[in-house]
């Protein structure tokens, strides 16, 4: 069965910052990966996924993924974080099963 | 284009009490999940169809849960008798059955047992 590990409960980070956002993933076969932010009160939006080719993603809103394989990891980054992205992210992954499993989450805290 | 449409968004019940949860999925995706998240915790798979059969539904608490999903489009999650420990958000998204596509989410029902 494919789990997802996201192992900070909380990521703060002054505006204007970098921000990253960890992921470790274990499935059978190839992962198909993807990531999504919740807002209060929110259904999941759907940020980018990684499903082969170029390790290094980049989704909506300024945010990017890079996969890497050897350290089974897809961690979240954006350049430059803004207020506004403080939001509930979560990883998730597919596999052979075509089962979509999700990480706890974690929240990204913003500071102005 | 319509996103991923539930209703209702709040429902409050007492215990015991049935619910029933309704969903209707993007136009022309055959994948149809139902997901129930925790406070503070990522969504937990209940029940995935592929049109309108349950392809995965081990996680599903059959004494008390069910659903369905006829003619392959809405879907209907129902919980009978409720428990205190059902209250969450009850998610449902849908996605075309290519795994390497996404899935999109509605906006969920919050689900307070009392």
């Amino acid at each position: 069965a494919q789990s997802v590990a996201q192992p900070e409960d909380q990521v703060n980070v002054a505006e204007g910052n970098p921000l990253t956002v960890k992921c470790t993933y274990s499935v059978s076969g190839n992962p198909y990966l993807f990531w999504y932010v919740q807002y209060p009160n929110r259904g999941l939006q759907f940020l980018l996924k990684y499903i082969t080719g170029d390790n290094l993603v980049k989704g909506s809103y300024g945010f990017e993924a890079e996969f890497n394989k050897s350290q089974t990891s897809f961690h979240l980054k954006k350049p430059s974080a803004l207020v506004s992205d403080s939001a509930l992210y979560f990883c998730a992954v597919r596999g052979g099963n075509n089962r979509l499993a999700f990480g706890k989450g974690n929240q990204v805290v913003v500071i102005p | 284009e319509a996103g991923v449409v539930q209703s209702p968004r709040y429902k409050i019940i007492e215990k015991k009490q049935p619910v029933a949860f309704w969903c209707n999925p993007i136009s022309g995706h055959n994948t149809l999940y139902w997901y129930r998240q925790n406070l503070g915790q990522g969504p937990e798979l209940l029940i995935r169809y592929e049109n309108e059969e349950a392809v995965d539904d081990s996680q599903l608490p059959k004494d008390r849960f069910s659903a369905e999903r006829l003619k392959g489009v809405d879907s209907t999650l129902k919980i009978q008798p409720a428990e205190l420990g059902d209250s969450a958000v009850y998610l449902c998204a849908s996605s075309f059955a290519d795994r390497t596509t996404e899935a999109f989410f509605g906006q969920g029902t919050r689900l307070t047992v009392v």
